[in-house]
């Protein structure tokens, strides 16, 4: 079995400052790890995943995460944030062995303010 | 857009209706899902059908039913439904067999409302 915590709710933040955005999970067997973005009124997209290799992976918007392995993190951070950042980030995680679904964390509401 | 269409969009059903929530997929993908994501909740894992095939419920009441008629549609039936039942119902689908196909792709869901 496996778990996602997201430790925090929410992070208000302003704009154009830096943000972290928690995630720690537990599972028995390896995992790939995802971090996923959903906007208001729309449904989830993937922002940007750890497969193997190098453990800092970045997505294409300014985000990006490190897999922590003896942590057990996968935390995401922006140097610095726009106001279009603000949405509900989930982490999650599929672990090798088949099992397709994901496991999903609770969310973190990212809220930029001017 | 990301190849993964639900509707309808918003639903209020009454405690004692039947409706169903559809699910279409323009991917090729061999897999789909139903989550339930409800306020300050993780999303809950509902049900997986795997080339048609159902391959996982996680122990979900009888009132919620699934059908998965082809590999690019799915369906969630819907009778009896209590209040707390209300919530957003997201579908995905991935290609799950290359170890880089990992990704999910989500619909926009279905916001429920049982009144």
């Amino acid at each position: 079995a496996q778990s996602v915590t997201q430790l925090d709710s929410q992070v208000p933040v302003f704009e154009e400052a830096p943000v972290e955005l928690r995630c720690n999970y537990s599972s028995s067997v390896s995992v790939y790890l995802f971090w996923y973005v959903q906007y208001p009124n729309q449904g989830l997209q993937l922002l940007l995943k750890y497969l193997s290799g190098s453990t800092l992976v970045e997505s294409i918007n300014g985000f990006e995460a490190e897999f922590n392995k003896s942590q057990t993190s996968f935390h995401l951070r922006k140097p610095s944030v726009h106001i279009s950042d603000t949405a509900e980030y989930f982490c999650a995680v599929r672990d090798h062995t088949g099992r397709r679904a994901l496991t999903f964390g609770s969310g973190t509401r990212l809220q930029v303010q001017p | 857009e990301t190849g993964v269409t639900q509707t309808p969009r918003h639903l209020v059903m009454g405690m004692t209706n039947k409706k169903s929530l559809k699910c279409e997929q323009h991917l090729g993908h061999n897999a789909m899902y139903w989550y339930k994501q409800s306020a300050k909740k993780p999303l809950e894992l509902m049900f997986v059908y795997s080339l048609e095939e159902r391959v996982e419920n996680n122990s979900v009441p009888s009132r919620f039913s699934p059908e998965c008629p082809n590999s690019s549609h799915l369906f969630l039936h819907l009778h009896t439904l209590q209040p707390e039942d209300s919530a957003l119902y997201l579908c995905a689908s991935s290609q799950g067999e290359s170890f880089l196909n990992t990704e999910a792709f989500f619909g926009q869901g279905t916001r429920l409302t049982v009144v």
